[in-house]
């Protein structure tokens, strides 16, 4: 169990075009959903996390209007970069916290941007 | 603000043997969860063992142990008997709670990238 997905796993878009990425909790209800953003050989850092039906919660330094992040329902987030930029081409991982285990979140297996 | 340091960008076992990884952190929170994930060249993190601030004995997970040393602040990975499969990068991160929203975020080191030789 603990399931989650993303779509598409991997995209390369042109320059100054928008790109959706979805995160699914696919077994469970996800009352809160956390967007990463990982450079080749560092460390994941958390952009934003966001609770089913309200405003997602942006880190300082991550542009809420650049990252635009849609928690719809219990098992669907969406970050969408906007305008995007070959600097924004990394990985980015989305994980999901349920209500069964208080302290885990769930990862899912990231999708690669590339930027041209 | 949180710290966690990872001090070995990278480490070497035999295949068999036994391999400990290296985490300290900073807190000055009372309550706080460590965690250390798998993150194989594939991409995907993969939750491997958790260590509560208040759970007094050290967590195991399989071949997996946590040794926790809570006055040290250190949180160091212990894996037994190692397998090929086993060669990836390693992060230890640790749970910060929000005092408004309750919400929570994961604070992440830079990774250790495990080899293992056959």
């Amino acid at each position: 169990g603990a399931v989650v997905s993303q779509h598409p796993s991997w995209v390369i878009c042109k320059s100054g075009t928008s790109v959706k990425i979805e995160c699914r909790s696919l077994d469970f209800q996800a009352t809160t959903m956390f967007w990463y953003r990982q450079f080749p050989k560092q460390s994941l850092m958390l952009m934003a996390t966001s609770n089913e039906g309200s405003k997602a919660t942006y880190e300082q330094g991550v542009e809420k209007d650049k990252f635009l992040i849609n928690h719809a329902s219990l098992t669907l987030s969406t970050l969408t970069v906007t305008s995007a930029h070959p600097e924004d081409s990394s990985f980015y991982i989305c994980s999901a916290k349920g209500r069964r285990n208080y302290y885990e979140q769930y990862f899912g297996p990231g999708t690669r941007l590339t930027v041209t | 603000a949180q710290k966690i340091t990872q001090t070995q960008p990278g480490m070497f076992v035999q295949e068999k043997e036994a391999v400990t990884l290296d985490c300290t952190y900073d807190t000055s929170d009372q309550s706080y969860g460590l965690f250390w994930y798998k993150q194989p060249s594939s991409g995907e993190m993969i939750f491997l063992i958790y260590q509560g601030s208040y759970d007094e004995q050290n967590a195991t997970e399989g071949r997996y142990s946590l040794n926790f040393q809570k006055a040290r602040k250190s949180a160091n990975l212990v894996i037994s008997a190692s397998q090929l499969g086993d060669s990836a990068m390693y992060f230890c991160a640790m749970r910060e709670e929000y005092s408004q929203g309750g919400s929570e975020k994961l604070v992440f080191g830079k990774g250790t990238k495990l080899t293992v030789n056959p």
